[in-house]
């Protein structure tokens, strides 16, 4: 079965500073994945997701994340932190081939200091 | 607008009663999904269904029970039998329900069980 881990419950950066949040999946193969970001009180919504095109993906709003097979990794990068990019991002992954269930991590909060 | 409405927004539920959350989406989807968030514990799936009238228990169904009647609509019913129900409820609907696709999130219900 696949998992996500994101590392670090709680990440705090000036706004201006680079946004580094971190994501390692468990796969046999390589999967699908995936960035959602969820805004206090608000549902989900996509930033953006790798499905074994290009491994340097882009987003909405400035954030990328680079699918690195060898480090079996996807971490969300932003290089200037907005007081707006404050909220909860969540990395998900999801198996290939046909109907498939999305499994998400536990999140990680980010705090953007003025 | 396309969208995924959920309602209602806050429900407060005494304890032995049953409840019904709604799920609305209007942008033809045939895949939908109810979620259950807690704090630190990221989203945990309950039920999901690719098709009208068929349904499939995720990993913490115990407790909970959907119907799927109708292309747009996916209701939640809490019985009972969930022994701990308070939490926030996301119902989110993708276009087949393939590892690939994106999921679109409803607004959520807060439920608190008094």
């Amino acid at each position: 079965a696949q998992s996500v881990t994101q590392l670090g419950s709680h990440v705090s950066v000036s706004e201006g500073a680079l946004v580094l949040l971190r994501c390692n999946y468990s796969s046999s193969v390589p999967p699908y994945l995936f960035w959602y970001v969820q805004y206090p009180n608000q549902g989900l919504q996509l930033l953006l997701k790798y499905t074994s095109a290009a491994t340097l993906v882009k987003g909405i709003n400035g954030f990328e994340a680079e699918f690195k097979k060898s480090e079996t990794s996807f971490h969300l990068t932003k290089p200037s932190a907005h007081m707006s990019d404050a909220a909860e991002y969540f990395c998900a992954v999801s198996p290939t081939g046909g109907y498939q269930k999305v499994t998400f991590g536990t999140g990680t909060k980010l705090q953007v200091i003025p | 607008d396309g969208g995924i409405t959920q309602s209602p927004k806050y429900l407060f539920r005494k304890e032995g009663q049953n409840v019904t959350l709604s799920c609305e989406q209007n942008l033809n989807h045939d895949a939908m999904y109810w979620y259950r968030q807690d704090p630190g514990q990221g989203l945990r799936l309950i039920y999901y269904s690719q098709i009208v009238n068929d349904f499939q228990k995720g990993d913490i169904a115990e407790g909970y029970s959907v119907s799927r009647e109708k292309k747009e609509s996916f209701p939640l019913t809490v019985t009972s039998a969930q022994k701990n129900p308070t939490a926030f409820y996301l119902c989110a609907s993708s276009m087949e329900g393939f590892g690939t696709d994106t999921q679109y999130f409803g607004p959520g219900t807060r439920l608190t069980v008094l």
